[in-house]
């Protein structure tokens, strides 16, 4: 099946500092929906990406969907603590939308 | 608005004990439903998905099962739970092809 490899796994960055994650598929996407995760909570949906090369913010965020259509990346501006999470990229299955993958995550940690 | 509800929070649940956890979607019709699993520190692993009354699609051969006896409640099932199937269980939905999944708060079992 189609599979989702985010990087870096894991990252601590001190609070004020801008953040960079992406997310890389062997297939093509026509949708990336980047998602985040607070502990013991279930994952929020942030940006929506539908059309390549397209580039989206949300706040302190930024999301692209990449020419290629096999990546897309999050960026995150001026941390925050509450930054902290899991960062989740996703997309519907191109051989049947109802499948939604999920990415392998990339958890975020903000010092003080 | 839509919103989902799913329930219980938390579950301890011994060995060979049944499981029913229930999920239930307000403010839509016909969404399409989901069952994802997600393991301490990991990626979200999709168990079950459904789009419409009594259509279940299974991705991962195991110990549960799951159905959907009205539009907007999907049931997530075992017979007999095993250590194995502990973990932090999310029922999502979503409208359409190309729309974002939206997750419940989740359900974490601990089988001991």
């Amino acid at each position: 099946g189609q599979q989702l490899n985010q990087s870096p796994q894991s990252m601590f960055i001190q609070e004020g500092e801008d953040v960079s994650m992406n997310c890389t598929s062997s297939s093509i996407f026509n949708t990336w929906l980047w998602y985040k995760q607070d502990p013991g909570e279930g994952p929020v949906l942030l940006i929506a990406l539908y059309k390549a090369g397209e580039l989206t913010s949300n706040g302190r965020l930024t999301a692209q969907f990449g020419i290629t259509r096999k990546d897309s990346f999050l960026n995150i501006s001026a941390s925050i603590p509450s930054d902290v999470g899991i960062y989740f990229c996703a997309g519907p299955n191109s051989g049947g939308y109802q499948k939604v993958t999920f990415g392998t995550g990339t958890k975020l940690q903000v010092i003080p | 608005s839509q919103t989902i509800h799913q329930w219980p929070a938390t579950l301890v649940q011994p060995v060979g004990s049944p499981l029913s956890l229930e999920c239930t979607v307000e403010g839509t019709s016909n969404p399409n439903l989901y069952w994802y699993r997600q393991a301490a520190g990991r990626g979200l692993q999709l168990l079950f998905y459904s789009v419409g009354i009594g259509q279940i699609s299974s991705e991962v051969p195991q110990n549960l099962s799951a159905s959907r006896p009205q539009d907007r409640q999907f049931i997530l099932s075992s017979k007999k739970l095993l250590l194995s199937d502990s973990g932090f269980y999310l029922c999502a939905w979503k409208q359409g092809n190309n729309s974002p999944l939206h997750f419940g708060n989740g359900t974490r079992l601990t089988v001991t």
